[in-house]
């Protein structure tokens, strides 16, 4: 299995500022993708990244808001733009090997205040 | 009506009771199911997955699948209190992003 490194952990942030979190795979792997999950909720998927390209996002995500970046094969980069208290939630990368099975980062649980 | 729908809970068994959850999925094209578990606080990690129709087991825990009646299950035997989280089915078509269902919370009580 893949080992993911996430970070930040955990953030607060001002409103209005932004917040770049890092996705260190441990291998190279074909699929990456960025997820929100809010409390009690389940995984709502923000964006796949394309190494190489621009990110596909899904409906209600805009790249304006959360830009992406995948420039290799191990390494992506989301970013949550101009803050609100509606962006705290926990966000979290995940990748997938062989077209099967997803593997996930500890999360980054952002607090915006 | 919801791509991947799992039972509402929370579900609560006994401690040694068997525990069922269910999903059932909208995609006749799905191809690859999942089921997580997620701690709270955690994030979620693979316990199951299966491709073809009928079970598949693992230890104390089994997955069934049907796929004519578009319906996945999985099935956690002699439930321990370390089970007790949320369980989260995941479909995929093909190759690319999985669906996620909004999850079961599961507690057993000693």
């Amino acid at each position: 299995s893949a080992v993911i490194s996430q970070k930040p952990s955990r953030d607060i942030c001002q409103r209005g500022t932004s917040l770049t979190i890092q996705c260190q795979v441990d291998s190279q792997v074909t699929m990456m993708f960025w997820y929100r999950q809010q409390p009690g909720q389940s995984l709502t998927l923000i964006a796949t990244a394309n190494q190489g390209s621009e990110a596909t996002y899904e409906s209600g995500f805009v790249i304006d808001k959360f830009p992406i970046s995948r420039p290799n094969l191990t390494f992506s980069t989301l970013t949550v733009s101009n803050m609100s208290p509606e962006d705290s939630s926990i966000y979290l990368c995940s990748v997938e090997q062989r077209s099967t099975e997803a593997f996930f980062g500890q999360g980054t649980r952002l607090t915006v205040v | 009506q919801k791509e991947v729908e799992q039972n509402s809970g929370p579900l609560s068994v006994p401690e040694g009771a068997i525990a069922s959850l269910n999903c059932t999925y909208s995609d006749r094209g799905s191809q690859s199911f999942f089921w997580y578990r997620q701690y709270s606080g955690k994030s979620p990690e693979l316990i199951m997955f299966i491709y073809s129709n009928g079970d598949k087991e693992d230890g104390r825990f089994t997955a069934q699948l049907n796929k004519a009646s578009q319906y996945v299950s999985l099935l956690i035997r002699d439930s321990q209190p370390s089970d007790s989280a949320t369980y989260l089915c995941a479909v995929k078509a093909n190759a690319g992003k999985s669906t996620f269902g909004d999850g079961t919370t599961l507690t057993v009580k000693p």
